[in-house]
């Protein structure tokens, strides 16, 4: 069944490492979106791609994050280096935004980040 | 920017009484409106959408109403059962497939 794939689910590291997570989203969709995940924060949106295109990453801090789309079937996200505060669950989701036609978002599991 | 507040962040009901989530949204030019449930160790699932040129929706015990000039929209659950049990959050955004604007969420509780 078509779903939007994360990976690692889960990814520890040190401090000052780098941290690059995986997302494939569903086959067909046109928009990809990162969001994280705290308990202080709740969801916040990081970046947002549509036809691969970098339409918004106003939420993302640039100094250490970066976001692509190599192709259609993959997004990335980047920390380098990485800071405990960045310990967070990063969301990927996708969907179909274009004339006349739009689905909502799917979510993927997850990668929960823990960075000591 | 968007902006979505939800309340209450935390409710618990009795297994079959009903529970009502509030939401509000700031920019009017917002006219998708889903409602996401997140299990724990999940990604949040859409559970009901609306879209602004309709004032109520219904899916089995799942409802959802917008008001457009007051700017807010609410998710009713009725006949809770413990499998309810979730955080439930929604969010605003123009058109569905674009980016949205999410409330902070409400932790749900159904007590058997």
């Amino acid at each position: 069944d078509a779903r939007v794939t994360q990976t690692p689910r889960h990814k520890v590291t040190e401090m000052g490492q780098e941290v690059t997570m995986r997302c494939q989203p569903i086959l067909g969709h046109n928009t990809v979106f990162w969001y994280r995940q705290t308990m202080m924060q709740g969801l916040e949106l990081l970046a947002y791609f549509r036809n691969r295109a970098p339409l918004d990453d106003s939420g993302m801090p640039k100094d250490r994050f970066s976001a692509e789309m190599p192709d259609a079937t993959l997004a990335t996200l980047k920390i380098q280096p990485s800071e405990p505060r960045d310990s967070a669950v990063y969301f990927c989701a996708s969907g179909l935004a274009s004339t006349g036609v739009n689905t909502e978002a799917f979510f993927g599991q997850g990668t929960r980040l823990t960075v000591v | 920017g968007e902006n979505v507040e939800q309340h209450p962040s935390t409710l618990s009901v009795q297994e079959g009484d009903s529970a009502v989530i509030k939401c509000t949204y700031s920019d009017s030019a917002s006219n998708y409106f889903p409602w996401y449930k997140q299990e724990l160790g999940k990604g949040p699932q859409l559970i009901i959408d609306i879209r602004s040129n309709v004032g109520e929706k219904k899916d089995q015990r799942i409802a959802v109403t917008l008001n457009k000039t007051a700017k807010h929209f609410s998710l009713h659950i009725t006949e809770t059962q413990p499998e309810d049990s979730a955080v439930y959050f929604c969010a605003a955004s123009m058109n569905a497939g674009n980016m949205l604007t999410f409330g902070g969420g409400t932790r749900l509780m159904v007590k058997p």
